[in-house]
């Protein structure tokens, strides 16, 4: 099975900063890879698919980007309702694998 | 509006069964593959089960396999999830979601129902 290692756990920002977030593929992922916002009591919502495409509908300041194996998700110009958890997915091959999640708190 | 809710959670006993439904709307069901995503209390998110738009092609997580079993009725635009032998890690949250044309990312979820297995 592919391990995704996802860092950090946690981090706190303030409002209008820039954070990343990184999962790291224990193979090439192709990159098949997507990122989700899930906020306290909700279900997770698709932000970043194919590694750094922009699914519908999400704000700009959200961004995907891939080096070999090592993919982030970058957030710019921090907003109050970016405070969430974020979890990276690889669907590549089965059984499709999640990162560990990493709580963002907003300062 | 696209929209995916599911139903028939609950508290079942150990080594029990019971069968999630995922009713899907708003959208072509038949022209999707469907996956099923569960997560433990404060836990991270667990890929369950996986379905081709037709039916045919299965995939399941290796901690359920051989115990739960995912099917569709394309006529009915509904999802299921059969889960049997059920045991207390299976307590969890299930979602169900739709996998994106060109892409297996999930695009689409449900609000999700829970699932507790207790004595």
């Amino acid at each position: 099975d592919i391990q995704m290692t996802q860092s950090p756990a946690s981090l706190s920002a303030s409002l209008g900063e820039t954070v990343t977030i990184e999962c790291l593929a224990s193979e090439d992922i192709y990159s098949n890879l997507a990122w989700y916002q899930q906020k306290p009591g909700k279900s997770p919502q698709l932000l970043i698919y194919d590694a750094s495409s922009l699914q519908d509908g999400v704000p700009s300041r959200f961004s995907g980007s891939e080096s070999g194996t090592q993919y982030s998700l970058e957030i710019n110009s921090l907003q109050s309702e970016d405070a969430a958890t974020y979890f990276c997915q690889q669907h590549h091959d089965y059984p499709f694998t999640f990162g560990s999640g990493t709580k963002l708190e907003i300062k | 509006e696209v929209q995916l809710v599911e139903s028939g959670g609950g508290l079942v006993q150990p080594g029990r069964s019971l069968k999630l439904s995922c009713a899907a709307s708003g959208f072509t069901f038949s022209d999707y593959n469907m996956a099923w995503v569960r997560q433990a209390p404060t836990k991270g998110l667990e890929w369950v089960a996986s379905i081709s738009y037709g039916g045919s092609n299965t995939h399941y997580g290796d901690s359920v396999k051989g115990r739960f079993t995912i099917s569709r009725d394309n006529a009915k635009s509904t999802l299921y999830l059969q889960m049997d032998s059920l045991r207390s890690e299976d307590t969890a949250t299930y979602y169900c979601a739709r996998l994106e044309i060109h892409t297996m990312a999930m695009g689409v979820w449900g609000q999700g129902v829970m699932v507790t297995v207790s004595s």
